[in-house]
């Protein structure tokens, strides 16, 4: 079962502007630990997109970005694109040093 | 070059115990600080995260299923084993196999994944 909350989606034409929020607690996110991000397209495993709350792995494009709160994390796609359309997944670590994904949000470039 | 594949049965009947096979290559589960984590995500729903085994045989599950699940490695083949017991239709997924690190203080992303396989529950 997810720890983390997440909107189950978002939407934007291309050019814009979307963010996705990750909502997490005093034992996850609270506790400081890292935030990460991996989108995953349709019938493949995710792949790392954001790295300890705000680094882009080589080749990820600079219109990725993430930050992070509190218990909370977000992540920001400027100058959306179609291949953009996607499901998004937040992860970070809970005090049990077990790991923890969002619920998801699924991407819909209009 | 970092890889990892899994493997094991496609179709499993309730109540039998289910057996994953990771096999990897391009980095060795004997060097500090390197741990492979199993997770899965059922048809249409969210990643799960299950279990994972350090490079120093640490284990750690995830609460809601940790008296179903056991992790082993065999250091020798590249290999890390994921057994699963009394499987249910509900624990029908696709489960990966990924590497991620220890960094000296907290644990890191995970950058390599396998390309999972999809384990059907059924009678």
């Amino acid at each position: 079962q997810s720890v983390l909350t997440q909107p189950p989606s978002v939407s934007g034409a291309p050019g814009q502007r979307v963010t996705i929020s990750c909502t997490g607690s005093s034992s996850n996110i609270g506790a400081r630990y890292d935030v990460h991000w991996y989108q995953q397209l349709p019938g493949t495993a995710p792949k790392l997109l954001i790295y300890a709350n705000n680094n882009r792995p080589s080749g990820v494009p600079a219109r990725f970005s993430g930050s992070k709160s509190g218990t909370s994390a977000s992540l920001a796609i400027t100058g959306l694109q179609a291949e953009d359309e996607a499901d998004y997944y937040c992860q970070s670590y809970d005090s049990s040093l077990s790991g923890v994904f969002g619920t998801g949000t699924k991407v819909t470039v209009l | 070059q970092v890889t990892l594949r899994e493997s094991g049965p496609a179709l499993v009947k309730p109540t039998q115990t289910l057996t994953l096979t990771c096999t990897f290559s391009g980095f060795s589960l004997t060097t500090n600080g390197m741990c492979v984590s199993w997770i899965r995500q059922p048809p249409g729903k969210a990643l799960e995260w299950l279990a994972r085994i350090d490079w120093d045989d640490d284990k750690y599950y995830t609460t809601s299923l940790k008296t179903r699940l056991t992790i082993s490695k065999d250091t020798s083949k590249n290999q890390v084993v994921l057994t699963m017991t009394n499987m249910d239709p509900v624990d029908t997924a696709t489960y990966y196999c990924a590497l991620n690190e220890y960094s000296g203080s907290y644990y890191t992303h995970f950058d390599y994944w396998g390309q999972g396989t999809l384990v059907t529950v059924s009678s």
